[in-house]
């Protein structure tokens, strides 16, 4: 079974970092690119930023409204995604996703997702 | 950008109804579309790939059609667990974007 489990959401200060983790199980994370897409308070759905697999040499893909700022990253021995938030903004409060990307077939499996406030 | 637009954004009905929501592309696709059904406090779950082939496990009643501009999204008699919002998401190319959601709710 596919299992995705995000963690490190919390409150943070406007400027603030934040860096949030994604456990995968249930499939061969290195075989999949990796995304993120937030959720805003009563909102509709945001994609972030992807990572692709090793054979495309982890090239990663930003929304612009996060470009410059937020970063992601995996460590497929620890079969582990990460999103490196920083200069976080009042806007950027989101319940964040992981979520496996098959490529040219888009995201199918989603974690449960994780919190971030920013607020002051 | 490419915009996605989905409607209805709100859509009511009843047990048993047939229903279908939209979304329309700003430029071409091809079929590079989901469609993804989410519940309160719940992360999204994908029913539709590639505009039409239906998610392994996901009810025959959900089914998906269109190519290039425009899509659709049938449930073809809903059931009780079926009101919930309702995401399109096109993967065609970066940024990849959703529609802003249809929610479905009870008559």
């Amino acid at each position: 079974e596919v299992q995705l489990v995000e963690s490190g959401g919390g409150l943070v200060q406007p400027g603030g970092s934040l860096r949030l983790s994604c456990a995968a199980s249930g499939f061969t994370f290195s075989d999949y690119y990796m995304d993120w897409v937030r959720q805003a308070p009563g909102k509709g759905l945001e994609w972030v930023g992807r990572i692709r697999h090793r054979a495309s040499r982890y090239t990663t893909e930003y929304a612009a409204s996060v470009n410059g700022r937020f970063t992601v990253s995996r460590d497929d021995s620890k079969r582990s995604l990460y999103l490196q938030m920083n200069s976080l903004k009042i806007e950027d409060t989101a319940v964040y996703y992981c979520a496996r990307d098959l490529g040219a077939s888009g995201v199918d499996y989603w974690g449960q997702g994780t919190l971030v406030t920013v607020s002051s | 950008d490419i915009q996605m637009t989905q409607s209805p954004s709100s859509l009511s009905a009843s047990v048993g109804d047939r229903v279908t929501i939209t979304c329309r592309a700003s430029q071409g696709i091809r079929n590079d579309l989901g469609w993804y059904q989410q519940k309160p406090g719940k992360a999204p779950k994908r029913l539709i790939y590639a505009a039409s082939s239906l998610q392994s496990g996901v009810p025959s009643r959900f089914s998906g059609s269109g190519s290039g501009t425009e899509f659709t999204l049938t449930i073809s008699s809903l059931q009780p667990e079926d009101f919930a919002t309702y995401y399109c998401l096109q993967h065609d190319s970066y940024p990849i974007t959703f529609g802003h959601g249809t929610r479905l709710e009870i008559k």
